[in-house]
C-alpha cells in the first residue's frame, strides 16, 4: 500500500459527459501528480501540483483541468469525454516539488461508451 | 510524450534464473526510477538511483544509473513466480520545479516455475 488513494476504482460514463476523479496523497507529501494510461501511449504525464499552485503541465487536453486543494487532495475533471478517453489514470504523490520519489495510487479506469 | 526506449518488451525465463533490462534515452536525466506494475494496479517503486554510475540494491533487484546520465539498467537475481508482472523505468530531469516522470514502454516478465 503506498499511501496514496484514489477514487472510484472504475468509472463506466457516455460520451460526452463530465467526470470527477479524486486524489488524496501520502501523508505529508506536498506534490500531486495526474498520469494516464493507454494500451498505445503507455504512461504520459498530464499535469503536477505543488501545495496548491500548479507546477507543470504536460500532455493534457484542454478539456481536462486539474486542483489540489488546501487539505492537498487533488481532483481531477474531464469532460465532453470521447472513446479515446478510455484509460487509466493515476495519481502520484512526491514530498516536495524537487525531484524524487513518486508513490502511485491504485488508479481509477475510465471507459467512455 | 516522450517514452524512453526499454528492452527487452518481454521476457519468458526459468524460475530462479537471472533478468537483465535496460533502458536509454536520448536526453539527460537527473533521477532514474524503476517500477513495477501488476495488471490493473498503479506502479510500485523498486529503486531510486540520483547519481551517474550509482549502482543500488533492493534485494534481489540491483540497478544501475548509467554514466552518460541516458541510460539506466535492471537486474533481478534468482527469479521467482511472484516477479511477474510489467517493469517499468523512469527518468526525472527535475527542472525549474518540474518533476515529472517520462516512462519506458516496459518490460513484461513472466517466470515459468
Amino acid at each position: 500500500d503506498s499511501g496514496v488513494t484514489q477514487t472510484p476504482k472504475h468509472l463506466i460514463t457516455a460520451t460526452g459527459q463530465r467526470v470527477t476523479l479524486r486524489c488524496s496523497p501520502r501523508s505529508g507529501d506536498l506534490s500531486v501528480y495526474w498520469y494516464q494510461q493507454s494500451l498505445d501511449q503507455g504512461l504520459q504525464f498530464l499535469i503536477q501540483y505543488y501545495n496548491g499552485e500548479e507546477r507543470a503541465k504536460g500532455n493534457i487536453l484542454e478539456r481536462f483541468s486539474a486542483q489540489q486543494f488546501p487539505d492537498l487532495h487533488s481532483e481531477l475533471n474531464l469532460s465532453s469525454l470521447e472513446l479515446g478517453d478510455s484509460a487509466l489514470y493515476f495519481c502520484a504523490s512526491s514530498v516536495d516539488g524537487t525531484g524524487g520519489e513518486q508513490y502511485f495510487g491504485p488508479g481509477t479506469r475510465l471507459t467512455v461508451t | 510524450g516522450q517514452q524512453l526506449n526499454q528492452s527487452p518488451q518481454s521476457m519468458f525465463i526459468q524460475e530462479g534464473e537471472d533478468v537483465s533490462m535496460n533502458c536509454t534515452s536520448s536526453s539527460i536525466f537527473n533521477t532514474w526510477l524503476w517500477y513495477k506494475q501488476d495488471p490493473g494496479e498503479g506502479p510500485v517503486l523498486l529503486i531510486a538511483l540520483y547519481k551517474a554510475g550509482e549502482l543500488t540494491s533492493n534485494g534481489r533487484l540491483t540497478a544501475q544509473f548509467g554514466i552518460t546520465r541516458k541510460d539506466s539498467f535492471l537486474n533481478i537475481s534468482a527469479s521467482i513466480p511472484s516477479d511477474v508482472g510489467i517493469y517499468f523505468c523512469a527518468g526525472q530531469r527535475g527542472i525549474a520545479g518540474a518533476n515529472n516522470l517520462f516512462f519506458g514502454t516496459g518490460t513484461r516478465l513472466t517466470v515459468i516455475p
